[in-house]
């Protein structure tokens, strides 16, 4: 079955230290998404990307890193300038950047501790 | 600019309850519409969604929501809670031009009571 993979699912960490998020899908899609999730509030922005090699920042970037070097993967970096890293970060996926009518598809969710 | 807003952070009904999850949007343009559900400790599945045509849109496990331009709403409705309704709901809006960049309302949480 195709779909989004994100490992780990639970990742704790000491303050200061960088640390990478994974995210793999096998769905052929163009464009990902990582988005951060709060309790009580609705999912945030952080990075997507349309196409290989290119990726655009979204609403809450700083202190976060992307890359994109191919079309399954799209690894996530949290950062020590990140002042806030304690959250649930998700992962997703859709079709095609320009087909706004496209869902997202999520990956399960890795849940990062920072003390 | 787009923006949700989904009235009642929490939702309780009784089983066999109807179910009604409130969403309202605000777009620029014509919006693209979806409802998704969260439970706990995983990610995000879609529910339905609205794009054109029809606005009495039908989704998984018996869920509908209408588009209502005029009043620039989205409800989710369901007819009869089952025990396995319990999540967390997500309105979103996208664009043509802004494609891709899915505004999320902040959830609802919805309890089933026995």
């Amino acid at each position: 079955d195709g779909g989004i993979t994100q490992s780990p699912k639970y990742l704790f960490r000491k303050e200061g230290q960088n640390v990478t998020l994974s995210c793999e899908q096998n769905l052929n899609h163009d464009a990902m998404y990582w988005y951060r999730q709060d309790p009580g509030q609705g999912l945030r922005l952080i990075y997507y990307s349309q196409i290989v090699n290119d990726f655009q920042k979204g609403d809450i970037a700083e202190g976060y890193s992307v890359s994109r070097e191919k079309k399954e993967s799209f690894p996530l970096t949290v950062t020590s300038a990140q002042k806030n890293p304690t959250a649930f970060y998700l992962c997703a996926s859709s079709e095609s950047w320009t087909g706004a009518n496209s869902p997202l598809h999520f990956g399960n969710g890795t849940r990062l501790t920072v003390t | 600019a787009q923006s949700v807003t989904q009235l009642g952070s929490h939702v309780s009904v009784s089983e066999g309850a109807l179910v009604l999850l409130r969403c309202n949007y605000s777009s620029s343009v014509p919006p693209y519409l979806f409802w998704y559900v969260q439970y706990p400790n995983q990610g995000l599945q879609l529910l339905l969604k609205y794009t054109t045509g029809a606005t009495l849109v039908k989704g998984i496990n018996g869920f509908e929501a209408e588009f209502k331009k005029s009043e620039t709403s989205f409800h989710l409705t369901k007819p009869s809670a089952h025990m396995s309704d319990a999540a967390e709901y997500f309105c979103a809006v996208t664009s043509n031009t802004n494609a891709g960049k899915s505004t999320f309302g902040d959830g609802t949480t919805l309890t089933v009571k026995p």
